[in-house]
């Protein structure tokens, strides 16, 4: 099956710092999503970004298809955002397991 | 509701008893996940249903494990005789349709004692 990839696997930042997370996956992809996972454990939506660039507020997501990676910028970084970042891909083809990597762990110290 | 709904959100149970766990997805959404995540990991995919489709299950630990979702909404996973290892958080998403977005539940965190 498709393999997913995240680095780093722990980041450590003080607040207000920029960090950028990566997600590479080994086959083609119909779908890519980006999920927090906050300390309640909790799934929160961050980007559905199969291809393309997109922003919301402080957070903005590439995904470079042909390249098969993915990258979550996170800017000014604030406590609020410490918790695990989850990458998600959905194979081309009719698998419709929607696979996920490990995860980073990101903890931002004030 | 807004959201994917699960419940219970926790739950206690001795080895070897049955648990069912609940997930109501978000109106209208067609396609419905199950995963696992244990302590510390990653998520694994348990099963996906799609409408009126034959559900892939291939994700289902042992036979010990089944799910059923009823008039295309909600769904029910079922593990029969509970060990120790099943023990996790058992999250719910749905999407509009296969490939659109998921959108996950808070999930139920299972004990087995």
């Amino acid at each position: 099956g498709i393999q997913v990839e995240q680095s780093p696997p722990d980041l450590i930042l003080q607040e207000g710092a920029n960090s950028t997370l990566r997600c590479n996956f080994s086959d083609s992809v119909n779908n890519l999503q980006w999920f927090h996972q906050n300390p309640w454990g909790q799934l929160i939506n961050l980007f559905y970004i199969p291809s393309g660039t997109k922003q919301n507020g402080r957070l903005s997501a590439t995904t470079v298809a042909t390249e098969r990676y993915s990258l979550l910028y996170i800017s000014s970084s604030q406590t609020t955002d410490s918790g695990v970042y989850f990458c998600a891909v959905l194979p081309g083809g009719s698998n419709y397991k929607l696979t996920f990597g490990k995860g980073t762990l990101l903890t931002v110290n004030p | 509701g807004a959201g994917v709904s699960q419940s219970p959100s926790n739950k206690v149970t001795e080895k070897g008893k049955d648990v069912e766990l609940r997930c109501d997805p978000i109106s209208g959404h067609t396609a419905l996940y199950w995963y696992r995540q244990s302590l510390g990991q990653g998520l694994e995919f348990l099963i996906y249903f799609q409408g009126n489709s034959a559900p892939d299950k291939s994700g289902l630990p042992s036979d010990r494990f089944s799910a059923e979702r009823t008039g295309g909404s909600v769904s029910t996973l079922t593990i029969q005789r509970t060990q120790q290892e099943d023990s996790a958080v058992y999250l719910c998403a749905s999407s509009l349709r296969q490939g659109a977005e998921a959108f996950f539940g808070q999930g139920t965190r299972l004990t087995v004692v």
